[in-house]
């Protein structure tokens, strides 16, 4: 069954620390975005990529970095995570063409200490 | 770039009653529509997607208007049922919005109580 499959569920950083959340999409679509949701704000769109190589700054992407190696694969970096970075984490994949909708990931929840 | 307000924020109704979502968005080339359910703890689920040329949507319980002249669109859940309990985003999508992007409303966290 296709799917959008995060990792990890959960995790805790410290500040100043390295975080990696990875991202997995059996779709086979082209674009895979990257959002963050809170309270408040809904989700908020970070980082996003057209395919293979590509990586795209979305409407928050200052404190973040992506990389795309391959059409499956999407992973959303903070190099130095601050605490301002607690959220809950959405990976998504879509195809390109107009109103296409999206295949969310199951989310991870970050806690920056 | 696209702006959505979402309304209200917080919803609850009983068991039976409607339970009306309203989006309002700026983008007056704004194309595609979306709605999404959020379950507590779980992922966005889509609800219903809607294009220009459709007005009304009908679901299994609940309605989706469009109004493209007030850049409104809401969504109507007619006897809402404690299943209903969760949180609904609108989404919409612009032509000018390289890659098929979303901008999503700030959600609507509904609350049915028996």
């Amino acid at each position: 069954e296709a799917a959008v499959t995060q990792s990890p569920r959960n995790k805790v950083a410290v500040t100043g620390g390295k975080v990696t959340l990875s991202c997995n999409q059996t779709n086979n679509h082209n674009n895979m975005y990257w959002y963050r949701q809170d309270t408040g704000h809904g989700l908020r769109l970070i980082h996003y990529s057209y395919g293979a190589g590509s990586t795209e700054k979305g409407d928050i992407p200052d404190g973040y970095k992506a990389s795309r190696p391959s059409q499956e694969n999407f992973s959303l970096i903070l190099e130095l995570a601050t605490p301002s970075q607690t959220s809950v984490y959405f990976c998504a994949s879509g195809d390109a063409g107009l109103g296409s909708d999206y295949t969310f990931g199951s989310g991870t929840r970050l806690l920056v200490i | 770039g696209e702006q959505v307000e979402q309304r209200p924020p917080h919803l609850s109704v009983r068991e039976g009653d409607s339970a009306v979502i309203t989006c309002t968005y700026t983008d007056p080339n704004s194309y595609y529509f979306f709605w999404y359910k959020q379950e507590p703890g779980a992922s966005l689920q889509l609800l219903m997607k809607v294009f220009s040329s459709t007005e009304i949507n009908e679901g299994q319980g609940f309605t989706v208007l469009l109004n493209k002249k007030d850049k409104r669109l809401s969504l109507n859940l007619t006897a809402a049922h404690p299943g209903d309990s969760a949180a609904y985003f609108c989404a919409v999508s612009a032509p000018n919005n390289a890659g098929a992007k979303l901008t999503f409303g700030g959600g609507t966290r509904l609350t049915v109580r028996p």
